[in-house]
C-alpha cells in the first residue's frame, strides 16, 4: 500500500459526458501527479501540482483539467469524453517539487471506460 | 526531446534464470534514471534509481548501472522468481518523468 488513494476504482460513462477523478496523496506529500496509461500510448504524464500550484504540464488535452485543493487532495476533470479517453488514470505523489529528485508513490488507479 | 527506449516484450523465463531488460535513453541535461515495476492490477512501485553517471541502483536482487557513455540503464537480476512476474518500466526524470513503454516479464516454474 503506497498511501495514495484514488476514487473511484472503476468508472463507466458515455461519450460526451464529464467525469471527475479524485486523488489523496500520501501524508506529508505536497506534489501530486496525474498519468494516463493506455495500450497504444503507454504511460503518459499529464500534469503536476505542488502545494496547490500547477508545477509542470505534459500531454494533457484541453478537454482535461486538474486542480489541487488546500487539503492537498487533487481532482482530474475529463470532459466531452471520447472513446479514446478510455484508459487507466494514475495519481502519484511525492514530497518535493523536483521530479528528478523525489520518488513518486503511485495510487492503484481509476479505470475509465467510455462507451 | 528526452525519450526512453526499452526492449520489447513479453519476456518469458524459467525460474532461477538470469534476467536482462535493456533500456537506453536520450536526454539533454543530467537526468535521474529509474526502474519501476507494476504488478497485475496495481499501480507502479519504484524498484531502484540512480541519480548520476556510474551510480548503481539495487533492490530485491535487481540492479542497474547508470552508463552515460552508452546512455543505458539496463536492469539485471541473477535469479528470477515466479513472484517477479510483472511489467517493468524504465524512466528518466529531468523537468518531468518520461516512462518507457514497459516490458512484460513472465517467470514460469
Amino acid at each position: 500500500d503506497s498511501g495514495v488513494t484514488q476514487t473511484p476504482k472503476h468508472l463507466i460513462t458515455a461519450t460526451g459526458q464529464r467525469v471527475t477523478l479524485r486523488c489523496s496523496p500520501r501524508s506529508g506529500d505536497l506534489s501530486v501527479y496525474w498519468y494516463q496509461q493506455s495500450l497504444d500510448q503507454g504511460l503518459q504524464f499529464l500534469i503536476q501540482y505542488y502545494n496547490g500550484e500547477e508545477r509542470a504540464k505534459g500531454n494533457i488535452l484541453e478537454r482535461f483539467s486538474a486542480q489541487q485543493f488546500p487539503d492537498l487532495h487533487s481532482e482530474l476533470n475529463l470532459s466531452s469524453l471520447e472513446l479514446g479517453d478510455s484508459a487507466l488514470y494514475f495519481c502519484a505523489s511525492s514530497v518535493g517539487p523536483v521530479q528528478s529528485s523525489y520518488e513518486q508513490y503511485f495510487g492503484p488507479g481509476t479505470r475509465l471506460t467510455v462507451t | 526531446g528526452n525519450s526512453v527506449t526499452q526492449m520489447e516484450g513479453p519476456v518469458t523465463l524459467s525460474e532461477e534464470a538470469f534476467l536482462t531488460i535493456n533500456c537506453t535513453y536520450t536526454a539533454t541535461g543530467y537526468p535521474s534514471l529509474f526502474w519501476y515495476v507494476q504488478y497485475p492490477g496495481e499501480g507502479l512501485q519504484l524498484l531502484l534509481k540512480a541519480t548520476k553517471a556510474d551510480d548503481k541502483g539495487s533492490n530485491k536482487g535487481f540492479e542497474a548501472t547508470y552508463r552515460k557513455e552508452t546512455t543505458s540503464f539496463h536492469l539485471e537480476k541473477g535469479s528470477v522468481q515466479v513472484s517477479d512476474s510483472a511489467v517493468y518500466f524504465c524512466a528518466l526524470a529531468w523537468d518531468k518523468v518520461i516512462f518507457g513503454p514497459g516490458t512484460s516479464l513472465s517467470v514460469i516454474p
